[in-house]
């Protein structure tokens, strides 16, 4: 298995853009996480799901953030309209299940300017 | 939001010297926790999810002790090598399987 695939690795946008980051988990997880890693706040959990469901979205600061879960082997988390502030690394992460540990993509590293 | 705290925030040590730090969470909201280790410009790698109280695990030099009731986890590392400079990661997972993360202790191991 190639592990969780996360696209893309850098992305660089415009405040007020439109940006998308994509999320291949592994195959027969049933749980996928999307994290955002900032120096001020570590890992901060944005949103999860259960069998494509989500579960928690509190994390997501705002309405700009949505994220949506096709099918078992894609997600997506879409910022619109971006601003600097959302700049960070975002990571998707992917378990089976409650007790065993989660498998982290490489992330995504966002930059707005 | 469980407030999840690992000390110290970063440790140097020399070649050779075992190491350990501490991660502290709120006992009532236990459901597992987990270790993870994070090398710069990758992503976390799991190291350990314990669950009973008095769980120990063991992966090489590395091992790790939870108290669930006064609710801690120590890590340890034996005979450190620069290899094992990272920073290190505890979570706390509650019944929903959300994960909590502390904010790291970042170890340098100094050849």
């Amino acid at each position: 298995d190639a592990g969780v695939i996360q696209s893309p690795r850098h992305e660089v946008t415009e405040m007020g853009q439109e940006v998308t980051l994509r999320c291949k988990p592994i195959s027969g997880h049933d749980y996928l996480f999307w994290y955002r890693q900032t120096m001020m706040r570590g890992l901060e959990l944005l949103i999860y799901f259960n069998n494509n469901v989500p579960i928690d979205d509190s994390g997501m600061p705002e309405d700009r953030f949505s994220a949506k879960m096709p099918n078992a082997s894609f997600s997506t988390l879409k910022i619109q309209p971006s601003e600097p502030r959302d700049s960070a690394v975002y990571f998707c992460a992917s378990s089976p299940g409650q007790g065993y540990g989660y498998t982290f993509g490489s992330g995504t590293r966002l930059t707005v300017v | 939001i469980l407030n999840v705290e690992q000390s110290p925030q970063s440790l140097h040590v020399q070649e050779g010297d075992s190491t350990n730090f501490t991660c502290s969470f709120p006992s009532s909201n236990f459901y597992a926790l987990h270790w993870y280790r994070w090398e710069t410009a990758k992503s976390p790698e799991a190291l350990f999810v314990m669950t009973l109280n008095g769980d120990e695990k063991k992966k090489g030099r590395i091992s790790a002790t939870l108290n669930t009731k006064e609710g801690y986890s120590y890590l340890y590392i034996k005979g450190s090598q620069p290899e094992d400079s990272a920073t290190y990661l505890c979570a706390l997972g509650t019944g929903a399987n959300n994960l909590f993360f502390g904010t790291g202790t970042r170890l340098t191991v100094i050849p």
